[in-house]
């Protein structure tokens, strides 16, 4: 059971590349996160999912853009890369109901931007 | 809008000795709370999550957490470290019919032989 697999694991952009970050679960779970991890700030949502073909912004959507066209997978797409997106982005999947908030990560994909 | 803060940026630990983490969260009724840890270069795992019921709860990898009502409070606790109990740990809250979590700046804990 591989769970929540993200790809790339690491990645150099230089400003104004575009770039789509993978991310798939085999768990079958209906919702689909993406954070960013910064240092000495925790994590920050940017999109979110509830479902195939739904989907809205987080805390912190500028400068993303998401999709939910499977159950199985939720792409995150930076279209202009800027400084700012320098790094650590993880997907996460979750369930619904009595199992709300218990979330599957992936390993992480970090991104440095140039 | 619910939030969490996690006080200790960082906090170091003797192997065998006790460990507390604290977690205060701000939220009008009972929140749904959590705590995950992240080792080193990999993602999160979820230690223990709090709902309803007993306050007192009981995780993975030894760990307990204790909800406070009249303190806000969530903190983590293990009786004995480990070494590979080094790793960052983030307390997160989310809420009744909502999908999303607020995670906390995390703590992280070096454990000193």
């Amino acid at each position: 059971n591989a769970g929540v697999t993200q790809t790339p694991k690491f990645r150099i952009l230089k400003i104004g590349q575009s770039m789509t970050l993978q991310c798939t679960q085999d768990m079958n779970h209906n919702y689909m996160y993406w954070y960013r991890q910064d240092p000495g700030m925790g994590l920050k949502l940017i999109y979110y999912s509830v479902g195939a073909g739904i989907t809205d912004k987080g805390e912190v959507p500028n400068g993303y853009n998401v999709s939910r066209s499977t159950t199985e997978d939720f792409p995150l797409r930076l279209e202009l890369a800027a400084p700012s997106q320098t790094s650590v982005y993880f997907c996460a999947s979750g369930l619904s109901g009595e199992n709300t908030g218990e979330l599957f990560f992936g390993e992480g994909s970090r991104l440095t931007v140039l | 809008a619910q939030s969490v803060t996690q006080p200790d940026i960082h906090i170091t630990v003797s192997e065998g000795a006790s460990l507390e983490l604290r977690c205060n969260y701000s939220y009008g009724a009972t929140p749904y709370l959590f705590w995950y840890v992240q080792s080193p270069g990999q993602g999160l795992q979820l230690l223990l999550k709090y709902f309803s019921g007993d306050t007192l709860v009981q995780g993975i990898k030894g760990f307990e957490a204790e909800f406070k009502r009249s303190q806000s409070s969530f903190n983590l606790r293990k009786p004995s470290v480990h070494w590979s109990d080094a790793a960052e740990y983030f307390c997160a809250v989310g809420t009744p019919n909502d999908y999303k979590l607020s995670f906390g700046a995390g703590t992280t804990v070096t454990v000193r032989a």
